[in-house]
């Protein structure tokens, strides 16, 4: 079944060291996001791409960035987690166009 | 900008009842999408109903309708006979369109008791 994949499920990394989350899509969607939800909250936008092209929000920390070397993979770094990083971490992925997102299964975070 | 609200942090409904929840959205724009997600605890999110801003006809999907009510910015979710599988946050979204990203509400709680 085509679908978005987050890798790993959980992830517990140590405060500072650097920590990358993977998400791969078999949707071939040009459309591809990062959201951070905390408990109980919304998702937060961090960054979204269009094809190639990189959309960074405003409010997402310099500590944070992505990549995204071909349609099917994107990737969450976060260059030097600190407790307040802890959270669900969620890739979604949509053929734009006012279409719905199809979203992967988080990867949780903890910063120890 | 645009902003979502959903007024009601926390429900809870009888299995086999009815259920609603509430949600209002700001915005300039003539022309949008409206989304409901649910998220089951410890679970996937996924698109329950979608509505288009253009078109009158509420949305429905199985035991999911909506109430969408363009000029007071209201767009209510309507759960019938609700199980228990339905027990989730569920969540408000707002689309522009093209490829703009989704625009979330803070979410309610729902919970269905036995």
């Amino acid at each position: 079944d085509a679908m978005v994949i987050q890798n790993p499920r959980y992830q517990v990394t140590q405060f500072g060291k650097p920590v990358t989350l993977s998400c791969s899509q078999t949707l071939n969607h040009n459309v591809m996001y990062w959201y951070q939800q905390k408990s109980s909250q919304a998702p937060k936008l961090l960054f979204h791409y269009y094809d190639k092209d990189f959309n960074n929000e405003a409010d997402t920390p310099d500590n944070f960035q992505s990549r995204r070397p071909n349609t099917s993979f994107c990737f969450l770094d976060i260059r030097s987690p600190g407790l307040g990083d802890a959270a669900m971490y969620l890739c979604a992925t949509s053929r734009g166009g006012g279409r719905g997102y199809t979203f992967g299964s988080g990867t949780r975070l903890t910063v120890v | 900008a645009q902003t979502v609200t959903q007024s009601q942090p926390e429900m809870s409904v009888q299995e086999a009842e009815t259920v609603t929840l509430s949600c209002t959205y700001d915005t300039s724009e003539s022309n949008y999408y409206l989304f409901w997600y649910k998220q089951p605890p410890s679970r996937q999110m996924i698109l329950v109903i979608r509505q288009e801003a253009y078109k009158q006809q509420n949305a429905t999907e199985n035991r999911f309708s909506v109430n969408f009510q363009k000029a007071a910015k209201s767009f209510s979710l309507k759960i019938s006979d609700s199980q228990l599988g339905d027990t989730a946050m569920y969540f408000c979204a707002f689309m522009i369109g093209g490829n703009t990203p989704l625009v979330f509400g803070k979410g309610t709680r729902l919970s269905v008791i036995a």
